[in-house]
């Protein structure tokens, strides 16, 4: 079955500074979700990317993937406090959604 | 509109006790999904209704019981639960249940506490 791996598991960063969080996949993806998750909270649509070498932005956030669609990447640029939270990603399987385990970002002001 | 809604938003019940959780979608979408989330982890599928069906049962056990009176409405019974099943517990609706090319929109969850 298919794993999804997110790295790093966390990460803290200074407002103003650019990060990226990586999700790499065991298997070819045929779709690849970003969702950003409050603590206790439910989950935002961010980007869905399908396309080998895909690139889409919203506002400050960025999202590629690989052109041999296994990984997929997310780029935060002059993060500030509001894009503190949990990050998903998520592919499909088998007729359902797998996640990777999240990357937990926190920015201090 | 994107919006899925929950209720209640916090429940807190006893192991020998009935209680429902309520999803709402206005979007007309026809797939609903219940989602199982434990601290720290990422969301666990629990049920897929398509068209109404009930067409994914990911092995939950039996004191959990969905129902999709119909396609704007899904609702999960709970009945003589553990206090493992103690999580935050996520709706979402799609399109149409492809999940090729169909996002899933999430409510923001009901976070249970099972006593």
């Amino acid at each position: 079955s298919q794993e999804l791996e997110q790295s790093p598991q966390s990460l803290i960063v200074q407002e103003g500074k650019n990060l990226t969080i990586n999700c790499t996949s065991s298997k070819t993806l045929y779709g690849l979700y970003w969702y950003k998750q409050k603590y206790g909270e439910g989950l935002i649509f961010l980007m869905m990317l399908q396309k080998g070498g895909e690139e889409k932005s919203h506002e400050k956030i960025t999202a590629k993937l690989d052109e041999k669609k296994q990984q997929s990447s997310l780029h935060i640029t002059a993060s500030q406090p509001s894009h503190a939270g949990i990050y998903l990603c998520g592919a499909p399987q088998g007729g359902k959604l797998i996640f990777g385990q999240g990357t937990e970002l926190s920015v201090k002001p | 509109d994107t919006e899925v809604t929950q209720t209640p938003k916090h429940l807190v019940m006893g192991m020998t006790n009935k209680k429902s959780l309520k999803c709402e979608q206005h979007m007309g979408h026809r797939a609903m999904y219940w989602y199982k989330q434990k601290a720290k982890k990422p969301p666990e599928l629990m049920f897929v209704y398509s068209y109404e069906k009930l067409s994914i049962n990911e092995s939950v056990p039996s004191r959990f019981s969905p129902e999709c009176p119909n396609s704007s409405l899904l609702n999960l019974h709970l009945h003589a639960l553990q206090p493992e099943d103690s999580a935050l517990y996520l709706c979402a609706s799609s399109l149409m249940g492809g999940v090729f090319r169909e996002t899933q929109y999430f409510g923001p969850g009901t976070r249970l506490l099972v006593l």
